[in-house]
């Protein structure tokens, strides 16, 4: 299988934490993608880092990829109540033509 | 990014009967849309791909004459659950693609109950 898995299933933290997620795939990629999904919503776009790009930042996020251990990360900095969804990690594979196969996902649970 | 439409935003049905779906792309002509399905606590699973004006490439293990999608135009794809049954109720998503072809869109989902 070439899905992405996440850890941890689920985390849950306090506002104003840090919060860190992890993805690891199987196969050779072209990118690795980050998703956020609100209960019963659809999917927001967070981040893309490409294969050859090892850290990428947008806002209080920071994502890593280590394509030698085929593993990704996910930070949210000062996290807020706003930030509880589930975040998935999706890979686009070598020769997959732009499809994307989905992590399990993390749901991440921030109290106030 | 892509601003994406779906509609229904719920639907319930009883056993038996079709389903239609519409899919969106508002804000650009998308040549290639994505439909997934998501079981409750679970990832998505893509179902097909859609290309306009060409037949849907289906995964495996999906029907493609029980799942008809149709991608008739740049902005509106549609799949169509004929026969549902209560094992069809999910949660279905389509995505359209960016103009780089990478980043994929997501509408904001539909959900099926069949009673």
């Amino acid at each position: 299988s070439q899905q992405g898995e996440e850890d941890p299933q689920a985390l849950s933290i306090q506002e104003g934490e840090n919060a860190t997620m992890n993805c690891s795939y199987k196969t050779s990629i072209n990118n690795l993608q980050w998703y956020r999904q609100n209960s019963g919503r659809g999917l927001v776009h967070l981040i893309l880092i490409r294969s050859n790009e090892r850290e990428k930042h947008s806002g209080r996020l920071r994502v890593t990829l280590d394509t030698s251990k085929k593993s990704s990360s996910l930070l949210i900095t000062a996290s807020r109540a706003a930030d509880t969804a589930s975040y998935f990690c999706a890979t686009d594979f070598r020769g997959s033509n732009y499809k994307l196969t989905f992590g399990k996902g993390t749901l991440l649970t921030v109290n106030p | 990014g892509a601003v994406v439409s779906q509609h229904p935003s719920w639907v319930i049905c009883k056993s038996g009967t079709s389903v239609k779906i519409e899919c969106r792309s508002l804000d650009f002509q998308a040549t290639t849309m994505f439909w997934y399905r998501q079981f409750p606590k679970q990832s998505l699973m893509l179902m097909a791909t859609s290309n306009e004006g060409s037949k849907a490439t289906y995964e495996q293990g999906v029907e493609k004459d029980k799942f008809l999608i149709n991608h008739a135009s740049l902005t509106l794809s549609t799949l169509t659950v004929t026969s549902a049954h209560p094992e069809d109720s999910s949660f279905y998503i389509c995505s359209v693609t960016g103009t780089e072809g990478e980043t994929q869109y997501f509408g904001p989902g539909t959900r099926l109950l069949v009673l």
